[in-house]
């Protein structure tokens, strides 16, 4: 099956440092979903990008659709300790025809937040 | 709104014991999934339903049945518990794809512990 590569897996930062993650595939993909998931909660829809080199922010946080419509990348500006948890990336294969209901998800990054 | 609600929060089975796993949605939409959520595995989907009186069998289907009750309601049975299913359940929903998002919502999860 598809599967999305994303890296780094965790990463230990100071608050107040910027924070780079991506998300890769060797497939193309028609969307990019980012979600966070807090500790003992369900994962939360932070951006959703629908089109190749889309830049879409939400608060401190901005994601880009790849060109190559292979990859994309979330930042995170100014990290604060609430910033904490689990930052996933899915979205549907683009050859994922009549299932296109399903989403692929990958294994997450884990971010930690020193005060 | 309360988004997508999961019953119970927490369970602890025996192995051979039954359950059911509650679901239910408030956002109108016609799509439900059911993942799991294992260390080092990601989210991974057991079953989902397009729409209401339809169900389609997802990544990881064996042992679990599933129910979509009305349009709001999307259960989870597992018959036969076994040790191999512990883990965190997540339901999701959402419009469907053709409609324009491939975007799920996220409930809060439930932990299941089957000794």
């Amino acid at each position: 099956g598809q599967q999305l590569n994303q890296s780094p897996q965790s990463m230990f930062i100071q608050e107040g440092e910027d924070v780079s993650m991506n998300c890769t595939s060797s497939s193309i993909f028609n969307t990019w979903l980012w979600y966070k998931q807090d500790p003992g909660e369900g994962p939360v829809l932070l951006i959703a990008l629908y089109k190749a080199g889309e830049l879409t922010s939400n608060g401190r946080l901005t994601a880009q659709f790849g060109i190559t419509r292979k990859d994309s990348f979330l930042n995170i500006s100014a990290s604060i300790p609430s910033d904490v948890g689990i930052y996933f990336c899915a979205g549907p294969p683009f050859n994922s025809g009549g299932s296109n209901y399903k989403l692929t998800f990958g294994k997450g990054t884990l971010l930690t937040v020193n005060p | 709104n309360a988004g997508v609600t999961q019953t119970p929060k927490f369970q602890v089975l025996k192995t051979g014991q039954s359950m059911t796993l509650q679901c239910a949605q408030d956002m109108n939409h016609n799509s439900m999934y059911w993942y799991r959520q294992d260390p080092g595995m990601g989210l991974r989907l057991i079953y989902y339903s397009a729409s209401e009186g339809t169900t389609d069998k997802g990544e990881v289907p064996n042992g679990y049945n599933v129910s979509r009750l009305n349009k709001r309601e999307f259960s989870l049975r597992l018959e036969s518990a076994a040790p191999s299913q512990t883990s965190v359940y997540f339901c999701a929903s959402s419009d469907l794809p053709g409609q324009g998002t491939h975007e799920q919502f996220f409930g809060p999860g439930t932990r299941l512990t089957v000794l």
